[in-house]
């Protein structure tokens, strides 16, 4: 079957960083995709990962490994406003997207 | 740019009514998706078309469920009759067909649906 992990929660510090893990296993890759979602609002895009290697845009970062069926989205600096929850979502071969439960961000002053 | 439009933003209904939601997606984008979302289920697809032809409803729950799409600016998505479970936000996205095949999904506001 198809499954993304992503852990439920994680708590993180105003001014810290905090790297959110994603593993996959799905028939076929075409690609991974961040979203972030706050809360009663639609998700909306961060960043897509087809290739290894990290994908940066400003405070937030992406990293895949295809082999390893791993990403994480990294967060610096970060703020009140990114308390959120953030989904990953991967392409599988039939270019369907499979996404993950999310994981819930609490950012604490 | 207006967006995904859909109505109505919020829906609270009784058992076995019949419920119509409505999406206008972004002008331009071949395809639309429509998710439904629970605590419990996390993000489903349940539907989505590519220039108003469906190509998947593997995720549409049973038979209650139904989806159309008459033109290119406009979908619905009908439970008839509507059942408790089915309360959730659903939520319509459009995607451009780009070169390079990949494309993000633009998410409409949602429609929050409480069926009693």
């Amino acid at each position: 079957g198809q499954n993304i992990d992503q852990p439920t929660e994680m708590t993180a510090t105003e001014g810290a960083i905090v790297q959110i893990n994603c593993t996959y296993q799905t028939s076929g890759f075409n690609g991974l995709f961040w979203y972030q979602q706050h809360a009663g609002e639609a998700p909306t895009f961060l960043s897509y990962n087809v290739l290894d290697g990290l994908e940066e845009k400003g405070r937030f970062s992406s990293f895949l490994s295809r082999s390893k069926g791993y990403s994480y989205l990294l967060l610096k600096e970060l703020q009140m406003k990114d308390s959120a929850s953030y989904l990953c979502a991967v392409r599988d071969e039939d270019y369907q997207l499979i996404w993950g439960a999310g994981t819930k961000l609490i950012i604490k002053p | 740019d207006a967006g995904v439009i859909q109505s109505p933003r919020h829906e609270v209904t009784e058992m076995g009514q019949e419920v119509t939601l409505r999406c206008k997606p972004i002008s331009g984008h071949d395809y639309l998706f429509w998710y439904r979302q629970t605590m419990m289920r996390g993000l489903e697809l349940l539907i989505y078309f590519n220039n108003n032809v469906p190509i998947d409803d593997s995720g549409m729950p049973e038979d209650r469920f139904s989806a159309k799409m008459p033109n290119a600016s406009f979908s619905t998505l009908k439970i008839q009759p509507s059942e408790p479970r089915d309360s959730a936000v659903y939520f319509c996205a459009s995607s451009p067909t780009t070169t390079g095949n990949w494309f993000e999904q633009f998410f409409g506001p949602g429609t929050r649906l409480t069926v009693l």
